[in-house]
């Protein structure tokens, strides 16, 4: 069974960046059938997809977010990571890692079927 | 890039039928047939519910049906039950490896 773990600093300060590291056990990330992303949800609020990215390094962002955002990858350890700089209040959320399937066989989807339970960042001086 | 449209919230009894719509674009719902949708208890991460359009993952009950019109997508709940109490989200491709969430609707059962 697929699991990944969201982990990282609960609390970022204003105007520093907020990293973190989702591992994912009982499978490869190594794996082109899929994407890795990370979603985040401001409390009370709804679900925000940031950006994505590939066993081989691609990454794909919100344009929203694109210019303070970077996800990467570490196939050596199963994981991969998000950077976030310049952080406000807004940025005040559960962030999630999932897993995007890309191709099932030779079909192509667009969905997040594994998630992780999510981590709370607090943004606060 | 707007996040999709959903209501705010939908009720219904034990055993009754509920639809949510979600509301995007030509860019995104309207251009390709990936949209998927979410169950989300309070303090959980959500769950897939399904996929392109209309398909159901591995063990969701078939009462969880999906469709789609043009730029509108839709997720019908048939046999509301105590457990089926939850946020929903819908969420669709929206070109170059983007994606867009929908507001999130809360269904209560009555």
């Amino acid at each position: 069974q697929l699991q990944l773990q969201e982990s990282g600093p609960g609390l970022v300060k204003p105007s520093e960046t907020l990293s973190l590291t989702c591992t994912v056990s009982g499978g490869s990330i190594s794996n082109s059938d899929f994407y890795w992303v990370w979603v985040r949800q401001p409390p009370g609020k709804g679900l925000e997809w940031i950006g994505s990215v590939s066993y081989t390094g691609s990454a794909y962002y919100s344009p929203s977010l694109k210019s303070r955002v970077t996800i990467s990858v570490d196939t050596s350890k199963n994981q991969f990571s998000l950077k976030l700089t310049s952080v406000t209040a807004a940025d005040m959320a559960v962030y999630y890692c999932t897993r995007r399937v890309y191709t099932s066989g030779i079909v192509f989807r667009g969905d997040f079927d594994y998630w992780g339970q999510g981590t709370l960042v607090i943004v606060s001086s | 890039q707007s996040a999709l449209t959903q209501p705010r919230s939908v009720s219904g009894s034990p055993g009754q039928s509920v639809t949510i719509s979600c509301t995007g674009t030509s860019s995104d719902v309207g251009a390709y047939n990936f949209v998927s949708w979410y169950q989300q208890h309070p303090g959980k991460a959500p769950k897939l519910m399904i996929y392109d359009v209309n398909k159901r993952p591995s063990g969701v009950p078939d009462r969880f049906s999906g469709s789609k019109s043009g730029n509108t997508a839709s997720l019908t709940i048939s046999g509301l039950q105590a457990e089926d109490e939850a946020d929903y989200y819908c969420c669709s491709f929206a070109g170059s490896h983007t994606f867009v969430f929908g507001t999130g609707t809360r269904v209560t059962v009555l």
